[in-house]
């Protein structure tokens, strides 16, 4: 079992917002990073850090972190937004890489 | 721009090698501000981080637990490129591989290579 845990699937209407979130112990300690997955291609990183956006990624995905729970936060989401979304971070142990289980999100 | 271009075999048997490369352009594997990371995905574990090399005036390696006795991940500076050699395979192993580069810091993976699909079976 992953310990980092995401809700299995979520939905969100054109144009709205929606959260994707992701919880662990080691998010009290260190930042989530965010990937979308689209079927047959490789993750794309979408958030690191505190919030940051890799060139190229839209304004309307921010990153956010409370307690051991972090966010993934889609503000305006768009069709082309449909996808896998996974997070991850340091293990418990803060030496390895772990990832959660993945979040697909439907836009309607 | 930095590209991560993987080769190796589709088909493996089990107990044999799994062995992967993967080729680097537009950075250095000897990068003091980079590592370099082989993932894995497969329907039952999802995304799974294997291990990385990288070099901090010299090379190191961390495995993850679940593969650390049968996982080697080299640098090939000559070829810019680095490798994964996965020994003693069961059908458990089958998943797509990718290699990733993470920069910021040690697991925000911003490059990735195409992945490869390797299949463990006789």
């Amino acid at each position: 079992s992953s310990e980092l845990t995401q809700d299995p699937a979520v939905s969100v209407a054109l144009g709205q917002t929606v959260r994707i979130t992701c919880q662990g112990d080691s998010l009290r300690s260190y930042y989530a990073s965010w990937y979308q997955q689209k079927p047959g291609q490789a993750p794309l990183l979408v958030i690191y850090g505190k919030s940051n956006r890799p060139s190229g990624i839209p304004d309307r995905f921010s990153g956010s972190s409370s307690g051991n729970t972090a966010s993934l936060t889609i503000t305006g989401a768009q069709a082309e937004d449909e996808a896998d979304y996974y997070c991850n971070s340091r293990d418990s142990s803060g030496s390895h890489v772990v990832f959660g289980g993945g979040t697909k999100l439907t836009v309607l | 721009q930095v590209q991560l271009q993987q080769s190796g075999p589709g088909l493996v048997k089990p107990s044999q090698t799994l062995s992967l490369t993967c080729a680097i352009s537009g950075d250095s594997v000897s990068s003091n501000s980079a590592t370099w990371n082989w993932v894995r995905q497969s329907p039952s574990r999802g995304l799974e981080w294997l291990g990385r090399t990288y070099y901090r005036s010299k090379w190191y390696n961390d495995y993850a637990v679940s593969v650390k006795s049968r996982i080697s991940i080299n640098p090939d500076t000559s070829k810019n490129q680095f490798s994964l050699h996965l020994n003693f395979v069961t059908p458990e192993d089958t998943a797509v591989y990718y290699c990733t580069r993470a920069t910021s810091s040690d697991y925000d993976f911003d490059c990735w290579g195409q992945g490869t699909l390797v299949t463990v079976s006789s």
